[in-house]
């Protein structure tokens, strides 16, 4: 699975969007692109995933490059609730293929 | 999304017990669940990976007598930590897919092991 760079901490005030960015320079035609975040001692919570074309759902916004080199997390109106570590994870959907979790970001949601 | 359960939440036990960590589907079958390992400040990292009625697939460094997975059953997954040490003290995450819904994976709530 391809390599993602992220930023290792981010602040934003309560209300506002937060933007997550993630850098996949080597991601392959056949790679999507997964959200998760953990909140402090919890188990990760799917966030959402896209191929190429920008997705949304009730939680978020993924907005994916032309090129797919990199992405962005849009989390539109911040909530205090929306403090955790934001993971970017690019990977080959098969049945078999597993979560390769990184350092992520650690999104900081201050009133 | 699909409901995954860990039990226990938490757990305090004496070096050199096991301790075993169950890991369950609640609302679909998971014909392969996947088992984490987070220390402190550290991002998670997979351990093994739990197939209904056949044994687990382990990732190099993780080992299998010390790390007991059984996967008797479609919603039941379980990491039993043999011989417990102090260094195996961790959070402890499953996560499952359900494969008739898509390919995100979802993940049990953790549970935290403490060896005195």
């Amino acid at each position: 699975d391809a390599k993602t760079t992220q930023p290792p901490s981010m602040d934003c005030a309560e209300g506002r969007a937060a933007n997550l960015p993630c850098n996949h320079s080597t991601i392959s035609g056949n790679e999507y692109v997964y959200w998760y975040r953990q909140i402090h001692s919890q188990g990760p919570q799917y966030i959402i995933h896209g191929l190429k074309n920008n997705e949304t759902n009730e939680m978020a916004s993924l907005i994916i490059t032309e090129d797919r080199k990199s992405s962005t997390l849009i989390l539109p109106h911040a909530t205090l609730r929306d403090t955790a570590v934001y993971y970017c994870i690019v990977r080959a959907d098969s049945g078999y293929s597993t979560l390769t979790f990184g350092k992520g970001t650690m999104l900081l949601v201050s009133p | 999304g699909a409901v995954v359960s860990q039990h226990p939440s938490w757990v305090i036990c004496k070096s050199g017990t096991s301790v075993k960590i169950e890991c369950r589907s609640l609302d679909f079958q998971a014909t392969t669940m996947f088992w984490y390992r987070q220390f402190p400040k550290q991002s998670l990292m997979l351990m093994a990976t739990s197939n209904e009625g056949s044994k687990a697939t382990y990732e190099q460094g993780v080992e299998k007598d010390k790390f007991l997975i059984n996967h008797a059953s479609l919603t039941l997954s379980t990491l039993t930590v043999t011989s417990a040490h102090p260094e195996d003290s961790s959070f402890y995450i499953c996560g499952s897919r359900d494969e008739g819904q898509g390919e995100e994976q979802y993940f049990g709530p953790g549970t935290r092991l403490t060896v005195t």
